[in-house]
């Protein structure tokens, strides 16, 4: 199975934009790429997900890199709401739809 | 509002009993999925099933054994539960069996400990 990396922790300032980056470098061409993030004592929520090319939503940006073997999920104004752990994973139509979710980033959100 | 529910969110049971953990989802999901998840090995999923009475395992199905009667009802059962068991259980679903872009909704998780 493709595995992911991404920086264990970050910091971000309240209000600034936060980019999270994760790499896939053994990503296969039916591979999507989503992102979760989990807040405190909560279940993992979905945030977004793509393909080949970027994709925006209310809750963030997907920028995809030309070759896929990375991404980057970008909040445009961080609050202290999106402290989470957030989780980059590979999902393909080969596995019925079961996803592998590593370490993900624990994101810290400064006031 | 859809939801996935999960029985407890916590429990404390002891070594060699017998546990259910049951998930309820209302969005007439056909892939549902159990994993667990423990600090530094983020979430590890165990077994999910794709249709009623359908199961497969996942990556860690060792001391684990599930059931599906209902569509709506995914259970996992610890047939003699140890020490190592203990850990926050997540329920997840989604549409679309094999369909791979489909977003997974998680419940709200059931923290597990075996003394």
């Amino acid at each position: 199975d493709a595995k992911t990396t991404q920086p264990n922790s970050m910091e971000s300032n309240e209000e600034e934009p936060v980019h999270l980056p994760c790499n896939h470098s053994t990503i296969s061409g039916t591979d999507y790429i989503h992102w979760y993030r989990q807040l405190p004592s909560q279940g993992p929520e979905y945030v977004i997900h793509g393909l080949t090319s970027n994709v925006n939503n209310r809750m963030a940006s997907l920028a995809i890199a030309e070759d896929r073997k990375s991404s980057t999920l970008i909040l445009h104004r961080a609050t202290l709401r999106d402290a989470a752990v957030y989780y980059c994973i590979l999902r393909s139509n080969t596995n019925a739809g079961k996803s592998t979710f590593g370490d993900g980033t624990t994101l810290t959100v400064k006031p | 509002d859809v939801k996935v529910t999960q029985s407890s969110r916590y429990l404390v049971k002891r070594t060699g009993e017998k546990v259910f953990l049951e998930c309820v989802q209302d969005m007439d999901h056909e892939n549902m999925f159990w994993y667990r998840q423990d600090p530094g090995l983020g979430l590890r999923l165990i077994y999910f099933s794709y249709d009623v009475k359908m199961k497969e395992k996942g990556d860690i199905p060792e001391g684990y054994s599930v059931s599906r009667e209902k569509k709506e009802r995914f259970s996992l059962i610890l047939e003699s539960a140890s020490t190592n068991q203990t850990s926050m259980y997540l329920c997840a679903s989604n549409s679309g069996a094999g369909v791979s872009y489909n977003e997974q909704f998680f419940g709200p998780g059931t923290r597990l400990t075996v003394l």
